[in-house]
């Protein structure tokens, strides 16, 4: 089944160690999305990617990164984490087209648990 | 104000019942609706889509969108316990724009169903 996947489940790092998070995707969507999802919360956009051009949201900070080596992949990168980076953190991917009428609908995958301690 | 308000509850309600989950919205530019359910510790899951005014049906579940009133709702009708879980309210502007496609969404609605 076409699919989004992301890796790992849980993670668990320590306070100022750096950590990647990974996504990939089965279905060739060009756009992709970072959402950061704290408890009870809704899921706040950190960036995408339509196809290879990069876009970060004006609030997001500077120790989150991103890459998209090609379609199928893209990666978080936080480069210091601290205590408040905790959260879920969700990958998302959305076709440039949809059909069949579900325009601006996206495909999230089951998440990343991010714990610092 | 958030650009999208939605109850957080906790909603519990008796296997069997109606549910009604709805949001309201600040933004005149969205244009597409959805309602995703998230269980405890997974990704949000597509439940309905809508685009503009008007009404959705697919099984027991119904989405309204009142874009004159800026408000959504969606009914569960013959609620049984798997439908516990989080609802989240979910609105785009569509393409265009510096973020392609964004979704804001609402804070969910957690609902349990009880037997």
């Amino acid at each position: 089944d076409a699919m989004v996947i992301q890796n790992p489940r849980y993670q668990v790092t320590q306070f100022g160690k750096p950590v990647t998070l990974s996504c990939s995707q089965t279905l060739n969507h060009n756009v992709m999305y970072w959402y950061q999802q704290k408890s009870s919360q809704a899921p706040k956009l950190l960036f995408h990617y339509y196809d290879k051009d990069f876009n970060n949201e004006a609030d997001t900070p500077d120790n989150f990164q991103s890459r998209r080596p090609n379609t199928s992949f893209c990666f978080l990168d936080i480069r210091s984490p601290g205590l408040g980076d905790a959260a879920m953190y969700l990958c998302a991917t959305k076709p440039r087209r949809s059909t069949g009428g579900l325009g601006e609908t996206q495909y999230f995958g089951p998440g990343t648990r991010l714990l610092v301690l | 104000q958030k650009e999208v308000e939605q109850d957080p509850g906790p909603l519990s309600v008796p296997e069997g019942a109606i549910v009604s989950l709805n949001c309201t919205y600040s933004n005149s530019a969205f244009q597409y609706f959805m309602w995703y359910r998230q269980y405890s510790r997974k990704g949000p899951e597509l439940l309905m889509y809508t685009y503009s005014s008007g009404n959705k049906e697919d099984g027991r579940f119904t989405a309204q969108v009142d874009k004159s009133s800026k408000y959504i709702s969606l009914f569960i009708r013959d609620s049984q316990p798997s439908d516990s879980a989080t609802y989240l309210c979910a609105m785009s502007a569509g393409a265009g724009g510096t973020s392609y496609g964004k979704l804001t969404f609402g804070q969910g609605t957690i609902l349990t169903v009880h037997p």
